[in-house]
């Protein structure tokens, strides 16, 4: 089935560093969605990729979608205490209107 | 717009026991997914209903269940309560039926607790 993997597991950084986490498909996505979970939250939807080789940015945070539309990036500069949280990406395929979730990725932060 | 709404917030259970949780989307979505949340397992996707029908389903054992009724709202429930239940279990609706193409909006959850 369609699985989406995403690394690493776990990021601690020290406040001002940047962050990058990473999401990869073995098959081709049609889309790929970013979602924000505080902790003791619920998911939040950050934003949708869809083309390939796309590049969004939110503020801090670049968003991109791999030209094989196969893998994906989060990437946050100059970390703040406020960006803490686990981010989840989440991969969408067409056929069975299908959106599976990676792992997710947990951000703390050192001030 | 009020959010998505799931209730109860809280439950705690003994194993072999039933539970129901109900998740209310928002006014005009009429995609509900559920997914089950543990530590270190990311979210764990359950089923997904549309206008009352489930159009997917995940891996899960037959005693997870679940139904739309006609007004959106969907109900999801565990039957012969395992420890390995206890999670949290999250709702999403959503407004279109390409589920892969629209942005999840979810709810605060409902912690569920096996004893």
């Amino acid at each position: 089935g369609q699985q989406v993997m995403q690394i690493p597991q776990y990021q601690h950084v020290q406040e001002g560093e940047d962050f990058t986490t990473y999401c990869n498909s073995s098959t081709t996505l049609s889309n790929i969605q970013w979602y924000k979970q505080r902790p003791g939250g619920h998911p939040v939807f950050l934003i949708q990729l869809v083309k390939s080789g796309e590049v969004k940015k939110q503020k801090r945070l670049t968003f991109q979608f791999g030209e094989a539309k196969k893998n994906s990036s989060l990437h946050i500069t100059a970390t703040q205490t406020t960006d803490v949280g686990t981010y989840f990406c989440a991969g969408g395929w067409e056929y069975g209107n299908k959106l599976v979730f990676g792992a997710g990725t947990i951000l703390r932060v050192k001030s | 717009k009020a959010g998505v709404t799931q209730t109860p917030r809280y439950l705690i259970k003994t194993r072999g026991q039933q539970v129901t949780l109900s998740c209310s989307p928002i006014s005009g979505h009429r995609s509900v997914s559920w997914y089950q949340q543990t530590p270190g397992q990311g979210l764990q996707f359950l089923f997904e209903y549309f206008s009352e029908t489930q159009r997917n389903k995940g891996n899960f054992p037959g005693r997870f269940s679940g139904r739309q009724f006609s007004n959106s709202r969907s109900e999801m429930n565990v039957s012969t309560l395992e420890l390995g239940d206890s999670a949290l279990y999250l709702c999403a609706s959503s407004p279109t039926d390409r589920v892969q193409r629209s942005p999840l909006h979810f709810g605060n959850g409902t912690r569920l607790t096996v004893t």
